[in-house]
């Protein structure tokens, strides 16, 4: 079964230019989750979907992010214009429901990442 | 936000060495615990599923033990070899909210060999 497929893996910019990350989940994963990694930090959860509906976008900061999936299968995520503070892993993550003790929980695999720089 | 801890930051041992980690999160409202090894530029990859209080999950020299009522949880690395020099992070899920991950710093183990 192939994973979670991302590109590109690095991207180096300038500030206020804008990138894009792209995501291709798992194929028969109906969740799929953007991550953010600051180094030093763990992964920051920028922006959930279920299907092609956002779920959870509480932590992304909206005045220059923006995601979206098509389709609900593969996804876009968008930075414009960029600041030095996004530079980052931005991680791509899909998920099944999986059972542990009884108890049901949404299982998620991860892509490699985009490790994103700003200068 | 959540406060989910991990310690020590960074760790080198030698090759052959015994070691362990430590995540400690809040225990109200715990749902499950998840452990994830990261490799420099590969895919975090899942090692544990917990839920219970109590229990214990092993894999090859891996093992992982859990406790909610005081909110933490232990990763033992049992004769460290040179391929388990990654980042563990730890992340638990609660009930509240969308179920989501909260994912600790993570611990970045070094094997030297």
């Amino acid at each position: 079964e192939a994973g979670v497929a991302q590109s590109p893996r690095y991207k180096i910019i300038e500030k206020r230019q804008s990138v894009a990350f792209w995501c291709n989940p798992i194929s028969g994963h109906a969740t799929l989750y953007w991550y953010q990694q600051i180094l030093g930090q763990g992964p920051k959860l920028l922006i959930q979907f279920q299907n092609n509906g956002v779920v959870d976008d509480s932590q992304l900061p909206k005045d220059r992010f923006s995601a979206e999936r098509l389709k609900g299968v593969d996804s876009t995520l968008k930075i414009q214009p960029a600041k030095l503070e996004d530079s980052a892993v931005y991680l791509c993550a899909s998920s099944i429901r999986g059972l542990a003790g009884g108890i049901a929980y949404n299982e998620q695999f991860f892509g490699p990442g985009t490790r994103l720089t700003v200068l | 936000i959540l406060n989910v801890e991990q310690s020590p930051q960074s760790l080198h041992v030698q090759e052959g060495d015994s070691t362990n980690f430590t995540c400690s999160f809040p225990s109200s409202n715990f749902y499950a615990l998840h452990w994830y090894r990261w490799e420099t530029a590969k895919s975090p990859e899942a090692l544990f599923v917990m839920t219970l209080n109590g229990d214990e999950k092993k894999k090859g020299r891996i093992s992982a033990t859990l406790n909610t009522k005081e909110g933490y949880s232990y990763l033992y690395i049992k004769g460290s070899q040179p391929e388990d020099s990654a980042t563990y992070l730890c992340a638990p899920r609660f009930e509240t909210g969308a179920n989501n991950l909260f994912f600790g710093t993570g611990t970045r183990l070094t094997v030297i060999p």
